[in-house]
C-alpha cells in the first residue's frame, strides 16, 4: 500500500503570513494532485503535476513537485481568511491500462484575522 | 444543480443494519469511486469502477459492496453496519485522459451507534 505523508497536520496562522505544506512518500507517483475540501463538501482540484521539478503557480498558491517524484509542496504567500480549509495532496500510481489515486493524511489550515 | 449527488447527506442508524448510500453523476463519467474520509487518515478508496461492468475492490472494501446500475449511478452498500463504519463517505467521479482529476459529491455523514 503507498502512502503519502502530509505536515503539518494542522496550522494556524494569522492572514498576511506565508506557510509551506508538504507530501512525502517512498514511492514514485505518476502525477500528483492538491485539493481543496471546505467543510460539508468534497475535495476540489487545485492542480496537477506530472514531471519531476515542476512548477506551478495559481494566485498566491505555488507548487513544486519534487525531482525523484516522490514528494510534493504547497506554498502560500500572503495567506487570506478564505484560504481555510482542508488541503489534500494525492498521487496517481498507474495499474495496468488506468490509473487510481491514493491521497495523503491532509493538512488543516486556518487563517484568522 | 450538482454534477454529483449523494443521497442521504446525513444518516444515523444502528449496529448490524443495512444502509445503501447512493450517488448519480451527469458528468457523462465512465469512471466512479467509493471514498470514506476520517479524521487524520484522509480519503481512503473503498471501491472503484471504470465502466458499468467492472468493480475493483479498493483498500478497505471489507463490509462494504457496491452495485454499478448505470454509467450515472454507482451505490455502496453496507450489510451489517458496525460503529467503526462511522465516517464521511464521498463519492468521485472521473473521465479517461483529462488527467486523473476526480470531481467529488458533498458526501455522506453516517454515524452507527
Amino acid at each position: 500500500t503507498q502512502l503519502l505523508e502530509q505536515s503539518p497536520q494542522f496550522l494556524s496562522i494569522q492572514e498576511g503570513e506565508n506557510l509551506t505544506v508538504y507530501c512525502n512518500s517512498s514511492s514514485v507517483f505518476s502525477s500528483l494532485q492538491w485539493y481543496r475540501q471546505e467543510p460539508g463538501e468534497g475535495p476540489v482540484l487545485l492542480v496537477t503535476v506530472v514531471t519531476g521539478g515542476e512548477v506551478k503557480k495559481l494566485k498566491r498558491l505555488t507548487f513544486q513537485f519534487g525531482d525523484a517524484r516522490k514528494d510534493s509542496s504547497l506554498h502560500i504567500t500572503a495567506a487570506q481568511p478564505g484560504d481555510t480549509g482542508l488541503y489534500l495532496c494525492a498521487g496517481a500510481w498507474p495499474t495496468g491500462t488506468a490509473s487510481k489515486l491514493t491521497f495523503g493524511t491532509g493538512t488543516r489550515l486556518q487563517v484568522t484575522l | 444543480d450538482a454534477d454529483v449527488t449523494q443521497t442521504p447527506r446525513n444518516r444515523i442508524t444502528k449496529t448490524g443494519k443495512r444502509i445503501m448510500l447512493e450517488c448519480s453523476q451527469t458528468k457523462g463519467h465512465d469512471r466512479m469511486y467509493w471514498y470514506r474520509q476520517d479524521p487524520g487518515l484522509g480519503l481512503r478508496l473503498i471501491y472503484y469502477s471504470f465502466d458499468v461492468k467492472d468493480i475493483n475492490k479498493g483498500e478497505i472494501s471489507d463490509g462494504y459492496s457496491v452495485s454499478r446500475q448505470a454509467q450515472a449511478k454507482f451505490s455502496l452498500s453496507l450489510e451489517s453496519a458496525i460503529p467503526n463504519q462511522t465516517a464521511l463517505y464521498f463519492c468521485a467521479t472521473s473521465d479517461l485522459g483529462k488527467g486523473n482529476e476526480q470531481f467529488f459529491g458533498p458526501g455522506t455523514r453516517l454515524t452507527v451507534l
